[in-house]
């Protein structure tokens, strides 16, 4: 059974400062994996996708992965009010089925 | 249409009665994904369409829940003698590649 875990939350950052979420995996196979925001009462939707060890960079957003590590993370650069969500981090399987994590609520400060 | 519809947005109903979701997908996408979602979860997966074949479904769903894609199309999903637990977001998906997939705005089921 593929497992990914990620911190709950809540997780509060100053706006303007670097926001830092974090995913691990448990099927060291995987070789695809997505960041989806969700924002209360609304479904999720795609940020950023990441197959290479390494980082890839969307704007603001930075995805990382370490497939020796198993784990995932975003990186949020100069954060906004609109960026405070629920960010869900998935492992994609056959077929491109998802794993969903818990989520990790985000709230950015004023 | 440039997104995912489903319809209805909400549904309540009572113990034991049936209920239809229908999900359209995006018209050029060949895949299409039922997922339940509840509070503080992450989605869960369901079962999985390409074109009108239901190539794969969760050993959690239990047998009152049926889901179909006549024709590659809309698909729909039926949950019969509904349960208090069945109480979530039924959010359907669709995709064509392998770059992630594109969420509807889901139907919030209450059953009372």
């Amino acid at each position: 059974q593929k497992e990914v875990e990620q911190n709950s939350g809540p997780l509060s950052v100053p706006e303007g400062a670097i926001a830092s979420l974090n995913c691990t995996y448990s099927d060291r196979g995987s070789q695809s994996f997505f960041w989806y925001r969700q924002y209360s009462g609304k479904s999720p939707e795609l940020i950023m996708f990441i197959y290479s060890n390494g980082d890839k960079e969307d704007g603001r957003f930075t995805a990382q992965l370490n497939k020796a590590s198993q784990y995932v993370s975003l990186l949020i650069r100069d954060s906004q009010p609109s960026d405070s969500a629920t960010y869900l981090c998935a492992e994609g399987g056959g077929a491109q089925k998802l794993v969903f994590g818990q989520g990790t609520r985000l709230t950015i400060n004023p | 249409d440039t997104g995912v519809s489903q319809d209805p947005r909400h549904k309540i109903t009572k113990r034991g009665q049936n209920v239809t979701f229908r999900c359209d997908p995006i018209s050029e996408h060949n895949r299409l994904y039922w997922y339940r979602q509840t509070l503080g979860q992450g989605p869960e997966f369901l079962t999985y369409f390409q074109n009108e074949a239901q190539l794969e479904k969760s050993r959690l769903l239990s047998d009152r829940f049926s889901a179909e894609r006549p024709k590659g199309s809309f698909s729909t999903l039926e949950i019969q003698r509904t349960e208090q637990g069945d109480s979530a977001m039924y959010l359907c998906a669709s995709s064509f590649g392998l770059d992630g997939y594109t969420f509807g705005s889901g139907t919030r089921l209450t059953v009372v």
